[in-house]
C-alpha cells in the first residue's frame, strides 16, 4: 500500500515568496495532520483535518500560514509570503480517528523548506 | 502547559548493548502514548500504548507504560548499528475523536560498531 505522500521532497525559495506544500493521505484514513520539524522546537502540530474538515490550527504560527483539505485524498499547506525563520522541514501525517480508539498516525517523507 | 518530556537526549553505545529510553508526560485527557523511529526521513511507527503494564514486543524492540507514574519506557536489546536514529516519544490527547499528537525532543541513539 502507498504511505503518505508529500510532494515537493525539497524546495528552495526567495524570501517573500508563495510556498505550496502538497499532501495526499492513505487511502481510507480520515484524519490528515500537517507538522513542522526544527532543531530548536522539534516536531509541532500546525493544524489537523477530521473528514476534511480543520478542527484545530491553534498550532499554525500565523496569518502567512493556511491549510485545506479540498477532499479526502488532498491537502495543501501554503505560507505566503515565505520568511528564512519558515525554514523547516514540514510533514504531513494521516489516520483513521474514531472516537475511544485512534489508530497511530503515518508519516509521509516530508518537505524540506529553505527560504533565502 | 502539555509537555513531554525524553531522557536521555544522546546516547552513544555498542553493538549487543541493551539500552532504556525514557518518556514521561503530563497532558490532560491522555488518550495513548506512542514511539517513533526517525531515520534521515519520516518517523516511522513503533508501538501504541493505552493500559499501564502491558508490555508491547516487536523483536528487540519492547515497551511498557505507566500511567500512576505517567512515564513509559522503551527497550532495545542486543543493538545494532541499524538501532541508530532518534526515537520519538508522542502523547495522543484529546476530547475529540481525533486526538493531537505531542512530541518529546527525541533521543538520539548511536550504535557503534
Amino acid at each position: 500500500d502507498a504511505g503518505v505522500i508529500q510532494s515537493p521532497r525539497h524546495e528552495v525559495t526567495e524570501m517573500g515568496q508563495e510556498v505550496t506544500l502538497r499532501c495526499k493521505p492513505i487511502s481510507g484514513h480520515n484524519s490528515l495532520f500537517w507538522y513542522r520539524q526544527t532543531m530548536m522546537r522539534g516536531l509541532e502540530l500546525l493544524i489537523y483535518f477530521n473528514n476534511n474538515v480543520p478542527i484545530d490550527d491553534s498550532g499554525m504560527p500565523e496569518d502567512r500560514f493556511s491549510a485545506k483539505m479540498p477532499n479526502a485524498s488532498f491537502s495543501t499547506l501554503k505560507i505566503q509570503p515565505s520568511e528564512p525563520r519558515d525554514s523547516a522541514v514540514y510533514f504531513c501525517a494521516s489516520s483513521w480517528g474514531r472516537g475511544g480508539g485512534n489508530q497511530p498516525q503515518h508519516f509521509g517523507d516530508g518537505t524540506r523548506l529553505s527560504i533565502l | 502547559e502539555d509537555k513531554v518530556v525524553q531522557s536521555p537526549l544522546s546516547l552513544v553505545v555498542h553493538e549487543g548493548d541493551t539500552v532504556t529510553l525514557n518518556c514521561s508526560y503530563e497532558v490532560t485527557n491522555f488518550r495513548s502514548l506512542l514511539w517513533y523511529k526517525q531515520e534521515k526521513k519520516a518517523p516511522t511507527f513503533l508501538f501504541m500504548l493505552t493500559s499501564s503494564g502491558i508490555e508491547k514486543k516487536s523483536g528487540r524492540l519492547s515497551s511498557i507504560l505507566d500511567k500512576k507514574e505517567l512515564f513509559s519506557i522503551l527497550n532495545i536489546t542486543a543493538t545494532q548499528t541499524g538501532d541508530s536514529a532518534v526515537y520519538l516519544c508522542a502523547v495522543e490527547h484529546g476530547s475529540s475523536n481525533t486526538g493531537k499528537l505531542i512530541f518529546g525532543q527525541g533521543t538520539t541513539l548511536q550504535v557503534k560498531p
